[in-house]
């Protein structure tokens, strides 16, 4: 079936230090991909996603770029700061069909990486 | 816009009872919501799928009868789990979504900590 792997969290940065969390999937056919992120006591927020091979997805500083050669969707941020603070999740789905046990709709999560970042 | 609530936030109860979680969708009509559950450093795990008016759409592994999931209108869909024992004490986290084509985004709820005792 379809998975997402996150690497292990959880990652500890001082403010304005280079940020890469590295997301790969496995999928049967080609998913779109998405990085949510929930800060502490909300829910989880869509931060950018990608539709199709070498796309980037951007938002907040945030960049991530759909590696097909690679099956790979890593989130960097250039210089984080305090308010990065939350947890990130990678995640897939598949628009408009379903392959290999995610079907149209429904989003396969990474199991999340904590993000701290120190003043 | 887009905002999903959740209701309680916390709950805790002994072990038999049952809870009632709600999950609306505040200023948008939902015609889709889900139900995921997450364990302690772990990834949201998708329960159930809701279409408003329609029966839920269990994922395999998830008891129909132990977690009982109704989608009475398109703002509201209610999670109930049933004679809860300490193992199904977690994370319940809905989201909601509108429209039909395609992949539709999904706007999650903060969630609801469920401890049984």
């Amino acid at each position: 079936g379809d998975s997402v792997t996150q690497m292990e969290g959880p990652v500890t940065l001082s403010e304005e230090a280079f940020l890469t969390i590295n997301c790969t999937y496995t999928a049967t056919g080609y998913p779109s991909l998405f990085w949510y992120v929930q800060y502490p006591g909300e829910g989880l927020q869509l931060l950018l996603k990608a539709t199709k091979a070498d796309d980037k997805g951007s938002n907040k500083g945030f960049e991530a770029t759909y590696r097909k050669e690679t099956t790979s969707f890593h989130l960097e941020k250039g210089s984080v700061q305090v308010s990065d603070s939350a947890v990130y999740f990678c995640a897939l789905t598949f628009e408009g069909g379903s392959a290999g046990g995610t079907s149209y709709g429904k989003l396969t999560f990474g199991q999340g990486t904590i993000l701290t970042v120190h003043p | 816009g887009a905002v999903v609530s959740q209701h309680p936030s916390r709950v805790i109860c002994k072990s038999g009872t049952s809870v009632k979680i709600e999950c609306r969708s505040l200023d948008f009509q939902a015609t889709t919501m889900f139900w995921y559950r997450q364990f302690p450093k772990q990834s949201l795990m998708l329960m159930a799928t809701s279409n408003e008016g329609s029966k839920a759409t269990y994922e395999q592994g998830v008891e129909k009868d132990k977690f009982l999931i109704n989608h009475a209108s398109l703002t509201l869909s209610t999670l109930t789990v049933t004679s809860a024992h300490p193992e199904d004490s977690s994370f319940y986290i809905c989201s909601a979504s509108y429209g039909h084509l395609g992949y539709n985004e999904q706007f999650f709820g903060p969630g609801t900590r469920l401890t049984v005792l």
